[in-house]
């Protein structure tokens, strides 16, 4: 059984268009977050919730909503797609714990946006 | 904000010993880790130590951290093939929900 699955693997859309991304982990983790993978590998946090509640908010534009239904899923919504937005986008969990934080990560999310 | 720097590049030979380097800014931070990403994958934490420890030993692996330097490393004794992948430090600094930052990544390429 996967610990973080997400879902699609592989997202092909034109510019404008709005798209969604689905994350669920069966952890028992209170915490959830999403990454940003550019071309050059480097990994930034665009969000984390804590038992659905929003903790980290790095600075993204408001076309990226994440919404959390509940601590087991969080799920990112990307509005009026940019070819800017084409990356990879990791979805990870952790205990929660305010000390030390694993992270254990989703396979990702390969967006392209043509 | 934090910034945590690594080398973009290392090749060694098989059975060689690697050393990744990777430097952070935060001099707050209480845990560094080390992750491993695999081609096609999600990154996967191989170890961590915290800012108290100046080394950990854990089987192949061996983390060494000087926090008067900022400096830490990622030493892998026998390196296989299996073991060319990304390898990303990151560090967390202190209080409450404290988030992970990540460095570049250092791409080891090992060779047969």
């Amino acid at each position: 059984d996967t610990a973080v699955s997400q879902t699609p693997k592989y997202l092909v859309t034109q510019m404008g268009n709005d798209k969604s991304i689905k994350c669920e982990q069966n952890l028992g983790h209170d915490t959830m977050y999403w990454y940003k993978q550019d071309s050059k590998k480097f990994l930034k946090i665009m969000f984390s919730y804590n038992n659905k509640e929003l903790i980290i908010n790095e600075t993204v534009p408001n076309r990226f909503s994440p919404k959390s239904p509940d601590k087991a899923h969080l799920n990112l919504h990307i509005n009026s797609l940019e070819l800017g937005d084409s990356a990879v986008y990791f979805c990870a969990s952790s205990p929660g714990q305010t000390t030390n934080e694993k992270l254990f990560f989703g396979s990702g999310t390969q967006l392209s946006v043509l | 904000g934090e910034d945590v720097e690594q080398s973009l590049f290392l090749s060694v030979r098989e059975g060689d010993s690697s050393v990744i380097n990777c430097t952070y800014t935060d001099s707050s931070s209480t845990y560094l880790y080390w992750y491993k990403q695999e081609p096609g994958a999600g990154l996967q934490l191989l170890t961590y130590i915290f800012s108290n420890m100046d080394m950990k030993q854990d089987q192949r692996l061996t983390v060494l951290l000087n926090k008067k330097d900022k400096h830490l490393s990622l030493r892998i004794a026998d390196t296989q093939t299996g073991d060319s992948a990304i390898y990303f430090c990151a560090e967390k600094g202190s209080g409450g929900y404290q988030k992970v930052t990540f460095g570049t990544g250092t791409k080891l390429q090992v060779i047969p």
